[in-house]
């Protein structure tokens, strides 16, 4: 069974340029969140989707952040205009019965 | 809100020996917590799961346990080796997951 793969897996751009970041999780679970590292810090939750619909999007730093989950199927996170406090680590998991499975993440650099 | 700490930040034993992760957390009402590892440049992978109902778990070398009341999880390592050099990080799951900053593991061969 396939885990939980995400897109790129790293992504270098400059200030003002747009990214978007995609996550598909494990078939089958309808819980769908995304964190950020930033270098040194904790993991912080943006936001959690259950199926298609925002469950929770306490986390998302501004409105320079959209996520997407179109279908209920694999999610969306653009970060439009990316400044350089942007740059970080970007994972998305997939939970089931409460566990959480983690993607590799996708590494941001902004520059 | 909910603070999870993790003690040490960083972590370095000889092979062979046992050791011991500290993860304390400020919220006892949670559902879950959970034990991550993660090798440098890669995701977070799953070691433990512990259910709010359960003391401990086991899997292979790795024993883990809750005592919620004290807002308190070790993660115990028996017989060290140098594969599991890694962060070893904690997770609560609350209204959402809230996670430590890690302790970072070397196993000196």
């Amino acid at each position: 069974e396939a885990g939980v793969t995400q897109f790129p897996s790293h992504s270098v751009i400059e200030k003002g340029q747009t990214v978007t970041l995609r996550c598909d999780p494990i078939s089958g679970h309808d819980n769908l969140y995304w964190y950020r590292r930033v270098m040194g810090k904790e993991i912080k939750f943006l936001l959690h989707f259950v199926k298609e619909s925002k469950q929770d999007e306490s986390g998302m730093p501004n409105n320079r952040f959209l996520a997407e989950r179109t279908g209920g199927t694999y999610s969306t996170l653009k970060v439009q205009p990316a400044e350089l406090e942007d740059s970080g680590v970007y994972f998305c998991a997939s939970s089931h019965f409460g566990e959480l499975f983690f993607g590799e993440g996708s590494r941001l650099t902004v520059l | 809100k909910q603070e999870v700490t993790q003690i040490p930040a960083a972590l370095s034993v000889p092979e062979g020996e046992n050791l011991v992760l500290n993860c304390s957390f400020t919220d006892s009402a949670i559902y879950n917590l959970q034990w991550f590892r993660q090798d440098p440049g890669k995701g977070l992978t799953s070691l433990l799961l512990i259910q709010s109902s359960q003391r401990e778990q086991t899997s292979g070398r790795l024993n883990a346990s809750l005592d919620k009341s004290s807002g308190r999880s070790t993660l115990y390592i028996a017989a060290s080796q140098p594969g599991d050099s890694a962060t070893y990080l904690c997770a609560v799951e609350g209204n959402q997951f809230y996670f430590g900053t890690g302790t970072s593991l070397t196993v000196i061969p």
